[in-house]
């Protein structure tokens, strides 16, 4: 199994509609990110959190919000998706005592019509 | 001026050639200097990392950091097939923001 799973894989829906994507971890490791990849802008950070009770904006955390309901879980909300809300995103763990390793998830693919 | 530029790709070689993959960056706070490697449908992994300037060389891969001109380089040697993948030059400033390149996108041909 994948030490970091991210579900869905991919989400097709309409403006407006409330989205929530899951991030699942067995890494053990306190801090998680969300992140979005677009073609030619690479990845960008939308919040990351070091802890359970630690949230933090990242450099677009507009339109977005995140709860991190244990260690192990992180999951990113879009309230009302727009269509340039559509892209790929993926999310990624950490441990401080590693260096900047990040470990990543395969990614959703999201598309907003 | 943007904080990360990568060469924007996508860049075509034969198996067997030597490939050289360029970003610059514009903040001195960065503290670690980083490649991943992205395949297609996959999640990036972290290929290489270092945190001061020179060469760090792994098997058919180096890494080169000049904090200087604030500009890092990753060559492969002996390019294969299965090195065709998206590389993100990133850096760590400090553990509390990841900042990553756009990547290039490498296919190496049989």
């Amino acid at each position: 199994d994948a030490d970091v799973t991210q579900t869905p894989r991919n989400r097709i829906t309409k403006t407006g509609k409330r989205i929530m994507l899951e991030c699942s971890q067995t890494k053990g490791h306190d801090r998680m990110y969300w992140y979005r990849q677009d073609p030619g802008l690479g990845l960008r950070l939308i919040y990351y959190s070091f802890d359970v009770k630690d949230i933090n904006k990242g450099e677009i955390s507009d339109g977005y919000s995140v709860s991190r309901q244990a260690q192990a879980k992180f999951s990113l909300s879009l309230e009302s998706a727009i269509p340039n809300q559509t892209a790929l995103y993926f999310c990624a763990t950490s441990d401080p005592g590693q260096g900047p390793l990040q470990h990543f998830g395969d990614g959703t693919r999201l598309s907003i019509l | 001026q943007k904080e990360v530029e990568q060469d924007p790709g996508p860049l075509s070689v034969p198996e067997g050639a030597i490939v050289s993959l360029n970003c610059t960056y514009s903040n001195s706070a960065f503290q670690y200097f980083m490649w991943y490697r992205q395949y297609s449908r996959k999640g990036p992994e972290l290929l290489m990392y270092t945190y001061s300037s020179g060469n760090k060389e792994d098997g058919r891969f180096t890494a080169q950091v000049d904090k200087s001109s604030k500009y890092i380089s990753l060559f492969i040697r002996d390019s294969q097939p299965s090195d065709s993948a998206t590389y993100l030059c990133a850096w760590d400033n400090y553990g509390q923001n990841f900042v990553f390149g756009p990547g290039t996108r490498l296919s190496v041909l049989p």
